[in-house]
């Protein structure tokens, strides 16, 4: 159990729609990660955040948007959902801002029908 | 462009055979690279952290290793329970995102 809690970790919805995902980092850590992973792309990082401030961006679409909150847990909005944004969506955290070490949690699987 | 590429994607080995995993990498600056374990339907798992050429790290069955340009995961006298995808990520320097290859997808049978 790496201490990184997401939910939903399954969530099952149709074209057009909003979803939202949670994730609560280990306790103590400061850094909030998210990452897609999808069969044909692998993982890929879509945006950092730390102590509650945007860190770094990634490949992340105009659709989605984060957040990190005062209690630092996170969440990842995704919106007018298309078939291609199935995948496997990971949080992750960490102590410090610049680090390779994280921690991820078992992740939240989106299917889009 | 920074990029990451793994090989074998899959790799098949009956339990002792011992093999190696190779991670190449292209990057502008190099902070540190890691390895991670990826179990089916989990989240990957940290397993080492590299931060210069000649550095060796070791855990159990695996060692890793580190060049200017590759790095290499030695799995000695595999496991059933060691059959997991293995991925390699580069931190680029002046850059806060790790950059993960595809992963080798490792089975071993008993």
């Amino acid at each position: 159990d790496s201490g990184v809690t997401q939910t939903p970790k399954h969530l099952i919805t149709a074209t057009g729609q909003r979803v939202t995902l949670r994730c609560s980092p280990r306790s103590g850590d400061l850094s909030v990660y998210w990452y897609q992973q999808s069969l044909d792309q692998g993982l890929q990082f879509l945006i950092q955040y730390y102590n509650g401030e945007e860190r770094a961006k990634g490949n992340i679409l105009e659709r989605f948007s984060a957040q990190q909150f005062p209690d630092l847990h996170s969440e990842l909005n995704l919106s007018s959902l298309e078939l291609g944004d199935s995948a496997l969506y990971f949080c992750a955290s960490s102590v410090g801002t610049y680090t390779g070490e994280l921690f991820f949690g078992e992740g939240s699987r989106l299917t889009v029908l | 462009e920074d990029q990451v590429t793994q090989s074998p994607e899959a790799l098949r080995l009956q339990e002792g055979e011992s093999s190696s995993l190779n991670c190449s990498y292209t990057v502008s600056g190099l902070r540190g690279l890691f390895w991670y374990r990826q179990d089916p339907g989990k989240g990957p798992e940290f397993l080492f952290t590299l931060y210069s050429a000649g550095e060796e790290k070791e855990k159990e069955r695996l060692k890793a290793t580190l060049t200017k340009k590759e790095s290499f995961l030695h799995i000695t006298a595999p496991k059933p329970e060691d059959s997991a995808t293995y991925l390699c990520a580069v931190l680029i320097q002046g850059a806060q995102k790790l950059v993960f290859g595809q992963g080798t997808r490792l089975t071993i049978n008993p």
